[in-house]
């Protein structure tokens, strides 16, 4: 079965520090990636997608990602995060003919000023 | 465009008590989606529709119904409330098809006592 996970459950910055949470697929096959944030008490926003061409995406807010095929993941990036970071993050992946996303579990990021 | 809006925003339930929690969209998509979101979980999906008089169970269908008579509304209903369903509940829609890219609504925060 397809699946999405997410390594780090809990991440604790401070601010500037670099970001970086991963994410990795099981799917052979052609997929669309997101990343969505969630601030607390909101709902989910999408940060960034990936469909095709260049595997360096960038997104809002100063986020990138890079889809790296051989290895089945879609790592998130932030060079220097700010204590609005502080949400919960969520990679999922569109694969096949599902119609639905795969979700991963989600990363809290607690970024401290 | 409104995006998609849901109500209510908070409800408390008894046990055994049934309710309808309300998603619409106005932005034409085929896709809808209902999840439940608890404290570490991630989301779970619940049912979901791929266009007006279709729909289909997804990892959580137990204990709630859905229909889909329109394009624009996917109603929740739960029929005798647990308290196994305390949740945070969201609706997100997509367009289907060519993007699957999907926009939330704001949230419902049930509790069941």
């Amino acid at each position: 079965a397809q699946s999405v996970s997410q390594h780090n459950h809990h991440v604790i910055l401070s601010e500037a520090a670099s970001l970086e949470l991963g994410c990795n697929y099981s799917y052979g096959g052609t997929v669309n990636l997101f990343w969505y944030v969630q601030y607390p008490g909101q709902h989910l926003q999408l940060l960034l997608k990936y469909f095709s061409g260049d595997p360096l995406v960038k997104g809002i807010k100063g986020f990138e990602a890079e889809f790296i095929k051989s290895k089945f993941s879609f790592n998130l990036r932030k060079p220097s995060v700010q204590w609005s970071d502080t949400a919960e993050y969520f990679c999922a992946v569109f694969a096949g003919n599902n119609r639905k996303l795969i979700w991963g579990l989600g990363t809290s990021l607690a970024v401290n000023p | 465009n409104a995006g998609v809006t849901q109500t209510p925003k908070f409800r408390i339930l008894k046990i055994g008590q049934s309710m309808t929690l309300q998603c619409t969209q106005d932005m034409n998509h085929n896709y809808m989606y209902w999840y439940r979101q608890d404290p570490g979980m991630g989301l779970k999906l619940i049912y979901y529709s791929v266009g007006a008089g279709i729909t289909d169970k997804g990892e959580v269908p137990n204990g709630y119904n859905v229909s889909r008579s329109t394009t624009e509304d996917f109603p929740l209903r739960l029929e005798l409330a647990a308290p196994s369903q305390t949740s945070v509940y969201f609706c997100a829609s997509s367009l289907g098809t060519s993007s699957y890219e999907q926009y939330f609504g704001p949230g419902t925060r049930l509790t069941v006592t």
